[in-house]
């Protein structure tokens, strides 16, 4: 079955020190990974995407994931956080082919709270 | 702003009733995807429509029912509510059905039944 686990559903940090949100989805042949952003009462948003290509690919404010397909991992790591990024973040993940279409199979989330 | 529009915002109801949550998709996107947000089951996939017709299906209940309408809103109908069925309902829509689309989500519907 289709899965993917985020390894730490709460995630405490200081502002200004490195983070790593880890996500690890369950193999397939062809996938392409997302991480979206949930901020408190607001819907998602879509943080980075993985479709090919680098396996590093980065956001417009400041996150980077690696895609390791020999880890079938795609961690979310930023190397000073802020306030702001206070959020839930959830991995994603769709499986090319077979009757998948465009559904996206979505980890737990990983709250991370971004203290002073 | 995504571009997707949910009506209504909040939906306060009790057990046993229907509902109707509506979906507008972002101008020019064809394919509406349904997923349910809840607190023990985290996001989960319901149902996707490309442009009127059903193209998968996922954990999505037989009491509920979708459908995308010609001029490419769509509708999710809840029928004979439980309590848990408490839960925030988003629609997301992509130009295409396939998997190389990006999603763009709603703000969302949130369902309390009493």
């Amino acid at each position: 079955a289709q899965s993917v686990t985020q390894l730490d559903s709460q995630v405490p940090v200081f502002e200004e020190a490195p983070v790593e949100l880890r996500c690890n989805y369950s193999s397939s042949v062809s996938v392409y990974l997302f991480w979206y952003v949930q901020y408190p009462n607001q819907g998602l948003q879509l943080l980075l995407k993985y479709l090919s290509g680098s396996t590093l690919v980065e956001s417009i404010n400041g996150f980077e994931a690696e895609f390791n397909k020999s880890q079938t991992s795609f961690h979310l790591r930023k190397p000073s956080v802020h306030i702001s990024d206070t959020a839930e973040y959830f991995c994603a993940v769709k499986y090319a082919g077979g009757t998948s279409y465009g559904k996206l199979t979505f980890g737990q989330g990983t709250i991370l709270t971004v203290h002073p | 702003d995504s571009g997707v529009t949910q009506t209504p915002k909040h939906l306060i109801t009790a057990t046993g009733q229907r509902v109707t949550l509506r979906c507008s998709p972002r101008s020019g996107d064809l394919s509406v995807y349904w997923y349910q947000q809840s607190l023990d089951q985290g996001l989960q996939f319901l149902i996707q429509y490309y442009n009127g017709e059903e193209r998968a299906k996922g954990n999505i209940l037989e009491r509920f029912s979708a459908q995308q309408f010609p001029d490419l809103h769509s509708e999710l109908n809840l029928s004979s509510l439980e309590l848990g069925d408490s839960a925030l309902y988003f629609c997301a829509s992509s130009v295409g059905p396939s998997e190389n689309y990006e999603q763009y989500f709603g703000p969302g519907t949130r369902l309390t039944v009493t």
